[in-house]
């Protein structure tokens, strides 16, 4: 099992372009989510999917989208992106979506860089 | 008050000696708690998960959780210097769906 992927790996955008990241997992895991780690802040939730078909905000949404295309994928879109979300994104998965353990597991992340 | 504190460290101790890592939460509701490790440049890895009051021991590593008191810790015995990384702690509120970080306290294990 690969557990979770994530492309890309690296990546560098202008400010205003769009790039959407891509995660999947091979768990069979209910729910998937997207944080964003940045230096003195710790792991933020930005999205997550509880279940197929469903997708909430986390901390910080503002200026991303997400769409869970299946029980397997979940991707995150900057349709403009600003300086401000250079940072370090990581997908997790975890098999149940609440009421219980949560244990969530990481893709290896990607390091994106706004100029 | 943050949810979930950590001190950033680093916390350097020398080979073969127990390091202990100590976090602090804020929600009393607080169900789960996570202890993750995470080399630098790499993503958080799960080392420890632990739901009940009292000691859960895997290995060289022991969770404690005092839910009273809101503390949960990280013993890491016979420290080798693979053990340097970030260690981060994790707080799972179940009505709220959500697992809360730590910014992380850093290990240092010296030779």
């Amino acid at each position: 099992n690969a557990g979770v992927t994530q492309t890309p790996k690296f990546q560098v955008l202008k400010t205003g372009q769009s790039m959407t990241l891509q995660c999947a997992q091979d768990m069979n895991h209910n729910s998937m989510y997207w944080y964003r780690q940045d230096p003195g802040m710790g792991l933020r939730l930005i999205y997550y999917s509880a279940s197929e078909g469903t997708t909430d905000k986390g901390e910080v949404p503002n200026g991303y989208n997400v769409s869970r295309l299946n029980k397997r994928e979940f991707s995150l879109r900057l349709e403009s992106a600003a300086p401000s979300q250079t940072s370090v994104y990581f997908c997790a998965s975890s098999e149940r979506p609440s009421g219980g353990p949560n244990e969530q597991f990481f893709g290896p992340g990607t390091r994106l860089t706004v100029l | 008050q943050k949810e979930v504190e950590q001190n950033s460290g680093p916390l350097s101790v020398p080979e073969g000696a127990i390091a202990s890592l100590n976090c602090t939460y804020s929600d009393r509701v607080s169900q789960s708690f996570f202890w993750y490790r995470q080399y630098s440049g790499k993503s958080p890895e799960l080392i420890m998960s632990i739901y009940s009051n009292g000691d859960k021991e895997d290995g060289r590593f022991t969770a404690q959780l005092n839910k009273a008191s809101q503390y949960v810790s990280l013993l890491i015995r016979d420290s080798q210097p693979s053990d340097s990384a970030t260690y981060l702690c994790a707080v799972f509120q179940g009505g709220g769906n959500k697992l809360t970080f730590g910014t992380g306290t850093q290990l240092k294990v010296e030779l």
